[in-house]
Formats: C-alpha cells, structure tokens, sequence
C-alpha cells in the first residue's frame, strides 16, 4: 500500500515569513495529492490539491509543486500570517484505489509568530 | 448548513462496552469514510464505503463496523472497547473518485475508554 512520509513535525516562522512542507510517497501510481489544514480543534479543511498531471498549482499565498519523477511533493506558503497557524497534512491517493481512499502523512505543526 | 455532522462530540466509556458514532451528511455525496486520528495527530483512514462496496483498511480490527441505513449516514460501531481504541474519530464524505476528489469531514468525536 501506499506510505507518506512528511517533514518537518513542526515548523516555526516568524510573521512574513515562508513556509515549506515536503511530502515523499512511496507508489508511483498515486494520482491526486491534497493538502489539509486542522486548527486546534477543529476538523481537516482541504486547502489545495494537486493532480499528477500538473507540476505546480498557486491559490493566492498557498502553492503546491508536484516532482513525480521523484515522487515527492511540497507546501508552500508565503507571507505567512498568524492564523495560518495549524497543524498541515499531506495525503496521497493510488490511482488504482476503488474507494477513494487517502493516505496521508503524520502532519506539520505550524506555528507563525507575530 | 452542516455539511458533516457527527454525534456524539465527546464519549467517555469504560472498557468492554460497545458503543456507536453516529455520521450525517447532507452533500449529496456517494462515498462516505471513518478516519481515527490519535493523540499524536496521526490520521489513518478505516472506511470507505459507497452504496456498492466497503473497503476496508486491513489494519482496522473486526471489533468495528460501519453501518449505512441510507445513502447520507454512515454510522461507526464499536464493539469491546480497548484503552488503545481513545481517539478522536472523523467522519468524511465526497463524490465519487472520478469527480471532485475533495472530502469533507465532520467535527469529529472524541472518544475516552477508561
């Protein structure tokens, strides 16, 4: 099956800063790699995601690059803000998958401070 | 609108007893999935079921089981429970694997066997 590794645990930057999460699967036929964010608390919410046929993918601060080749992908955010503050998830899904199933990675505490 | 809804929000039980979670969602979504998310954060799926199949993670003991009375709820059953079954466990939805891949979940429940 497949496997997600994720570094770092956790993360520090100071307001403004950028931020960079790196995820590594292990099944070269995963398709479909999100990104989830969980505030304290709370429930995952999808922030982006990415299809294995596109390399990179911006939405405002938040981007996402895809090394299939490498089979590794990473989170980026710029200009990082208080309340991106959370804990971040990456998840792969095999293409192969009948039930959608994701698999995702042991999580990025991130902390902005102000 | 709730989206996902689970209940109850918290359980306290002693060990031995069985228990059930109860999930709901009003999406209109296909597929609906369990996740156990343990004290250090880490997300594991355990069910993804549509209203054709269950797939079950092999690493899910058979002490639990999902049971769908209808196409928006998907209820979690806990049979023995174990000190090690402390959890907070998420309930997600999402369309089917070829559409939209976003899932969404619920604010999951938090479950304590003493």
């Amino acid at each position: 099956g497949e496997n997600v590794e994720q570094h770092p645990s956790t993360l520090s930057v100071q307001e403004g800063d950028s931020a960079v999460i790196k995820c590594t699967y292990s099944d070269s036929a995963s398709n479909y790699f999100p990104w989830y964010k969980q505030e304290l608390g709370k429930r995952p919410q999808l922030i982006i995601d990415i299809r294995s046929n596109v390399g990179e993918k911006k939405d405002q601060r938040i981007a996402v690059t895809l090394n299939k080749t490498a089979k590794h992908f990473s989170l980026h955010i710029t200009e990082t803000q208080p309340e991106d503050s959370a804990v971040y998830f990456c998840a792969a899904r095999e293409a192969n998958n009948a039930g959608n199933m994701l698999t995702f990675g042991g999580g990025t505490r991130l902390m902005v401070k102000p | 609108d709730t989206a996902v809804s689970q209940t109850p929000k918290y359980l306290v039980t002693q060990m031995g007893n069985d228990k059930s979670i109860k999930c709901e969602q009003n999406l209109g979504h296909d597929t609906m999935y369990w996740y156990k998310q343990d004290s250090k954060k880490f997300l594991k799926i355990m069910f993804s079921y549509n209203n054709k199949e269950l797939i079950i993670n092999e690493t899910v003991p058979n002490r639990f089981s999902p049971k769908s009375p209808d196409k928006a709820h998907l209820n979690l059953h806990i049979n023995s429970l174990e000190l090690g079954d402390s959890a907070v466990y998420f309930c997600a939805s999402s369309l089917p694997s070829l559409a939209r891949n976003e899932q969404f979940f619920g604010p999951g429940t938090r479950l304590t066997v003493l």
